[in-house]
């Protein structure tokens, strides 16, 4: 079964840092790019992160840029959000979603696959 | 930036009823849009990419359309399983993977 599976949500203080993670399986992990996407509580989409098959590209969104490093390790089937000086607008559901494409630009792709998301709160 | 704005933002419609929801961007973006469909506490699933490519799966009830600025979604038949909110995403230019507020369908 293709699948993703984040961790490493929780209750977090501003200021801090958290590590989420997210498995994969059922798919050949390195011929994908990987993205992060959050949604606060009642909102919208908002995507994050994203990373390209061999991690030669990353890009990030705006609201996150200096504070977040996206990763992968295709070794592990898994990739990564190391989420540093955390705010309260950060709060959210992040999710992991693996694209169509194998690099960053995905013009006639799309996010075909989507985890469950793992949430992201303050103290 | 590319922003883009959904028409309605809410629409309340009846089993069997014919759906319509557009997607406008900021600027022209060929056909390099995606459709979703999010229910609630679930993650968002794919319908639609390339603008008018009905994603492996999806029930032919579902259809895209559009170029440039202008898009939509349509579901010829509403089921009750295709009450959600519904998110256009764009993937052309930069912040690379836009997405748009969401129109929620509801319950007549």
């Amino acid at each position: 079964e293709v699948q993703l599976v984040e961790s490493g949500g929780g209750l977090v203080q501003p200021g801090r840092s958290l590590r989420l993670s997210c498995a994969a399986s059922g798919f050949t992990f390195d011929d994908y790019a990987l993205h992060w996407v959050r949604q606060a509580p009642g909102k919208g989409l908002e995507w994050v992160s994203g990373i390209s098959w061999n991690s030669g590209s990353t890009d990030y969104a705006d609201s996150v840029k200096g504070r977040f490093t996206i990763s992968r390790d295709n070794a592990k089937n898994s990739l990564y959000l190391q989420m540093n000086s955390l705010r309260a607008e950060d709060t959210a559901f992040y999710f992991c979603a693996k694209a169509t494409c194998s690099t960053i630009s995905c013009y006639t792709g799309a996010f075909d696959i989507w985890g469950q998301g793992t949430m992201v709160t303050f103290s | 930036d590319i922003q883009l704005t959904q028409s309605p933002s809410f629409l309340s419609a009846s089993v069997g009823d014919r759906v319509t929801i557009t997607c406008r961007a900021s600027q022209g973006i060929s056909s390099y849009l995606a459709w979703y469909q999010q229910k609630p506490g679930k993650a968002p699933k794919l319908l639609i990419y390339a603008a008018s490519t009905l994603q492996s799966g999806v029930p032919s009830r579902f259809s895209g359309s559009g170029s440039g600025t202008e898009f939509t979604l349509t579901i010829s038949s509403l089921q009750p399983e295709d009450f959600a909110t519904y998110y256009c995403q764009q993937l052309n230019g930069y912040p690379l993977f836009t997405f748009g507020p969401g129109t929620k369908v509801d319950i007549k």
